[in-house]
């Protein structure tokens, strides 16, 4: 079954870039899915960041998007995610998922274990 | 609208039954997934579209919508249900994800 592995650091400073890749075994990243980023801030709830489609189209949360990148490396079979000018408030577990969409709706099926990231100095 | 709103939090007795409830403009285009996630661990899926159960996902647990309003209810609730549960959708433009804020549940 397809598994989704998040890693890269766990502190990034203020003001500086937050990288995270997510890499997908059992499975092709060139499937019918998106492939999203989501996620969940100490305490908090879950935060959708965005999502990317094989072909290379994405889709981004409009409060971050001036921020975001998220890219795919089909040799690879795994995608990233970058976050410029991140802040304290970035500080959060960040899961991959892949999203299935399904008649008029969608499905979050496969979740990494998530990462943590701290932004601190 | 780009929002979903769930009440914060919901309790039940072992063995009876519970609603959550999920709110916003796109449930009346879009059908609600819903997520179960446990302190310290990933969300998982346990009903997506008019109400399907991936495999795994006990029966007592069944989702159902009207209007703006998605319910996700657990048909006599466990202790191991006790968790915090999350709605999400595609916004109304499709384009867009978007979460509830979730609700956690507490089994007495």
């Amino acid at each position: 079954q397809v598994q989704l592995q998040e890693s890269g650091p766990g502190l990034v400073k203020p003001s500086g870039t937050l990288s995270l890749t997510c890499a997908v075994s059992g499975g092709s990243i060139s499937s019918s899915n998106w492939w999203s980023w989501v996620r969940q801030p100490p305490g908090k709830g879950l935060e959708w960041i965005g999502e990317i489609y094989h072909s290379g189209s994405t889709n981004y949360n409009p409060s971050l998007k001036s921020r975001v990148t998220i890219s795919v490396d089909k040799s690879k079979n795994q995608f990233s995610l970058k976050l410029s000018s991140v802040t304290a408030a970035d500080t959060a577990v960040y899961y991959c998922a892949r999203d299935s969409l399904v008649v008029r709706g969608n499905r979050m099926d496969v979740w990494g274990k998530g990462t943590t990231v701290t932004v601190s100095s | 609208s780009s929002e979903l709103t769930q009440d914060p939090a919901v309790s039940v007795a072992l063995g009876q039954t519970v609603r959550i409830t999920c709110q916003g403009d796109s449930l009346r285009s879009y059908y609600a997934s819903w997520y179960q996630q446990k302190p310290g661990q990933a969300p998982v899926l346990v009903i997506y579209g008019k109400n399907n159960r991936p495999s795994g996902i006990p029966d007592r647990f069944s989702g159902s919508s009207s209007g703006n309003t998605a319910s996700l209810t657990i048909t006599g609730a466990q202790a191991e249900d006790e968790a915090d549960y999350y709605c999400n959708s595609r916004d109304s433009s499709g384009n867009l994800v978007v979460f509830g804020g979730g609700t956690k549940l507490t089994v007495l």
